[in-house]
């Protein structure tokens, strides 16, 4: 049972490039989550989709976009990378985001740095 | 402003001995609180998660506790070993779920 994957682990990015991190879970969880955890900060969410069909900004939304795809997969865009956007990316899902005592379960990490 | 404090400096504790982590808060009125572990390149895994109106929750060598008065919530790793050493998170819904708030974590070093 992988759980939630995120691919790809680590990317450098130059300034003004694009890219898509891709997340998917096989919890058959509703709901799902971006996060950047950046050195000495908590993880910051990003964008969150509660049921599939469905997102919303979170705190830090600006300068992300997000797709989701069907009830597995949640991706992630930057349209026009800068470096204030190099972090460490994590995607999470939860079996139902309504209620607060729903444990959230962690991919592993995307490593993005921008040039 | 809202905010969530974990103990920035990392915590240093001999094997067998008991580790107390703290996690406190301004402005926030959590129903529930949870605590999880991250190992370094990892992702964060859930340990516990405790409501506001129980003051302990235990699990295995895990304890919280939940002080809603003080703003407070601890975890106590009994018995520690080597393999315990990680950084902490605790992590606080806000009104609505989906809002769940982490702090910085705690780093945990347990030396054998």
């Amino acid at each position: 049972n992988a759980g939630v994957t995120q691919t790809p682990k680590f990317q450098v990015l130059k300034t003004g490039q694009s890219m898509t991190l891709q997340c998917a879970q096989d919890m058959n969880h509703n709901s799902m989550y971006w996060y950047r955890q950046d050195p000495g900060m908590g993880l910051r969410l990003i964008y969150y989709s509660a049921s599939e069909g469905t997102t919303d900004k979170g705190e830090v939304p600006n300068g992300y976009n997000v797709s989701r795809l069907n009830k597995r997969e949640f991706s992630l865009r930057l349209e026009s990378a800068a470096p204030s956007q190099t972090s460490v990316y994590f995607c999470a899902s939860s079996r139902q985001g309504t209620v607060g005592d729903q444990p959230q379960h962690f991919g592993d990490g995307t490593r993005l740095s921008i040039l | 402003s809202q905010k969530i404090e974990q103990n920035s400096e990392a915590l240093n504790i001999q094997e067998g001995k008991t580790a107390t982590l703290t996690c406190n808060y301004t402005n926030y009125s959590p129903a529930y609180l949870q605590w999880y572990r991250q190992d370094p390149g990892r992702g964060p895994v859930f340990l516990l998660l405790i409501r506001e109106n129980e003051k302990e929750k235990r699990k295995e060598r895990l304890k919280v506790t939940f002080d809603t008065t003080l703003k407070q919530s601890l975890f106590h790793i009994t018995a520690s070993q080597p393999a315990d050493s990680a950084t902490y998170l605790c992590a606080l819904d806000v009104t609505g779920g989906f809002k769940t708030i982490f702090g910085a974590g705690t780093r945990l070093f347990v030396k054998a």
